[in-house]
C-alpha cells in the first residue's frame, strides 16, 4: 500500500538558515511525488510536484526538492529561509489505477518554525 | 488559476444536526476529493469522485456521505453531526486523464465546531 512518512513533526530554524523537510514514501511503482504548504487558516498550496524526468524539481518561493530512488525519499529544501516560510508542510505520493485513480497520499506534516 | 471554493469558512452546528459542506471548482475537473484534517493526523480522504453521480469510499467514509449531481459540485453531508466530527474540512479538485491528473488544488477550508 500506498504510504508517506515525514519523521519531523516540529522544525525550527533562524531566518536565513537552509532547510531541509525529509519525506520518504512507499509505493510499488515510479511515484509521483509533491510538496504543499499550509498558512495558519489556509487551504494546501502546491510547492512543487515530480514526475518524471530531472530528480531534482524547482519549485515556487525558492524551494526545491530532489526524488532519490534508492532511498525511497522527496526530500524538500531551501537555501535561506524567511520568516514568512512558517507554516506546515505535507509529502504526498500518487497512486494510479482502478478505483484509486487520482488519489494522493498524505504525511502527517511537518510544522516549520522560524526565528527572527 | 483553478478556483476551489468552500461554501463557509466557519461552521457552528449542534449534535444530532444534517451539516452540508459544499465544494464548488471552476476549471472542469473530473476529480473531486473531501479530506478532514487533525493536528497531528495530517488529511485523511474521506470520500472522493471521478465522475458525475460517482464516488468512493476513502479512509474514514464512517459518519459521512457524498453527492455529485453536477461536475463542478461535491458536497459533504454529515447525516448527524457528533462532537468527534469537529474538524477542518478540506476539498480538492484534479483533472483526469492527463499527465498533471493528480495535482490536486485546494479550497480554503471549513472549520466545523460540532457542540
Amino acid at each position: 500500500a500506498q504510504s508517506v512518512t515525514q519523521p519531523d513533526i516540529h522544525i525550527t530554524v533562524s531566518e536565513g538558515a537552509s532547510l531541509e523537510l525529509r519525506c520518504n514514501y512507499s509505493y510499488g511503482a515510479t511515484p509521483y511525488l509533491f510538496w504543499y504548504v499550509q498558512s495558519p487558516g489556509q487551504g494546501l498550496q502546491l510547492l512543487l510536484k515530480y514526475f518524471s524526468g530531472d530528480t531534482l524539481v524547482q519549485g515556487i518561493k525558492g524551494f526545491e526538492a530532489e526524488f532519490k530512488r534508492s532511498q525511497s525519499s522527496f526530500n524538500l529544501r531551501k537555501p535561506s529561509v524567511h520568516w514568512s516560510d512558517a507554516a506546515e508542510y505535507f509529502c504526498a505520493v500518487g497512486a494510479y489505477g482502478g478505483s484509486t485513480l487520482g488519489r494522493l497520499y498524505f504525511g502527517r506534516g511537518t510544522q516549520l518554525t522560524v526565528w527572527p | 488559476d483553478v478556483k476551489v471554493t468552500q461554501s463557509s469558512r466557519y461552521l457552528v452546528k449542534r449534535t444530532g444536526e444534517k451539516v452540508f459542506l459544499e465544494c464548488v471548482q471552476d476549471m472542469d475537473h473530473e476529480n473531486m476529493f473531501w479530506y478532514r484534517q487533525d493536528p497531528g493526523l495530517g488529511l485523511r480522504l474521506i470520500y472522493f469522485s471521478y465522475d458525475v453521480k460517482m464516488k468512493e469510499k476513502g479512509d474514514i467514509p464512517e459518519g459521512y456521505s457524498v453527492s455529485r449531481e453536477k461536475k463542478e459540485r461535491f458536497s459533504l453531508i454529515l447525516e448527524s453531526a457528533s462532537t468527534n466530527q469537529t474538524s477542518m474540512y478540506l476539498c480538492a479538485s484534479s483533472l483526469q486523464g492527463a499527465i498533471n491528473t493528480d495535482t490536486q488544488y485546494f479550497g480554503p477550508g471549513t472549520r466545523l465546531t460540532v457542540l
